[in-house]
């Protein structure tokens, strides 16, 4: 089974900065996607990385692969207070199973 | 419109009696997946399908089973739920083999055991 490790557990930052979540996984994954969840709710899809280098950007939020280092991130520009949520990673086996990090509990603050 | 639809989105359910939840999809995806995630926590495997192909984790307790009847069905039986199998429950679905997509989850079924 896949071992991901997402840091920080909790952020919480002011509107306007900036910040980088980390999503380190432990064996080979052919691909990686982020999602968002809200209190309550269910996850919402926000990115899938495919290759190693892929970058994927949407709004505020860009993500990126790098397969060799079994690493992914997820940078947040200038935040707002939209943004505040639950971000998972979650790398796929070659089996196509895909398991969830810890996650990151993010909290702009206005 | 929604792809990935989950019944109920609330399940209340007394200790130890059978509970079925279900998922149906709209876009013909080749492979689905039940997730268990407990409050505060991480969504956790419990299997998936391939077609067919029933994958279940190692860690997944008997108590837990699918059933996959068609593409288009797929469904979660508790056989005797616990206290601690109290947890949102989300169904997934993706392509896979050659291409993949996305993977779009449902909005989940939230089962309380009393």
């Amino acid at each position: 089974e896949l071992k991901v490790e997402q840091n920080p557990l909790f952020l919480s930052m002011q509107e306007g900065k900036n910040y980088t979540i980390y999503c380190n996984y432990s064996t080979t994954s052919d691909r990686l996607y982020w999602y968002r969840q809200d209190p309550g709710k269910s996850l919402e899809s926000l990115f899938v990385l495919l290759s190693n280098g892929a970058v994927k950007q949407e709004g505020r939020l860009m993500a990126s692969l790098d397969t060799k280092a079994r690493l992914s991130t997820l940078h947040i520009t200038a935040a707002v207070h939209d943004l505040s949520a639950t971000y998972f990673c979650a790398p796929a086996n070659t089996g196509n199973q895909f398991y969830f990090g810890t996650g990151t509990s993010l909290t702009v603050i206005p | 419109d929604a792809m990935v639809i989950q019944n109920p989105r609330y399940q209340v359910t007394q200790f130890g009696k059978p509970v079925t939840l279900s998922c149906s999809q709209t876009l013909n995806h080749n492979v689905m997946y039940w997730y268990q995630q407990k409050s505060s926590q991480a969504p956790k495997l419990l299997f998936h399908y391939y077609d067919k192909d029933f994958n279940n984790e190692a860690d997944t307790p008997d108590n837990f089973q699918s059933r996959r009847p068609n593409t288009s069905f797929c469904f979660l039986d508790i056989r005797s739920p616990g206290l601690g199998d109290a947890a949102m429950y989300l169904c997934a679905t993706s392509r896979e083999g050659g291409f993949h997509t996305e993977a779009f989850f449902g909005q989940g079924t939230r089962l309380t055991v009393v």
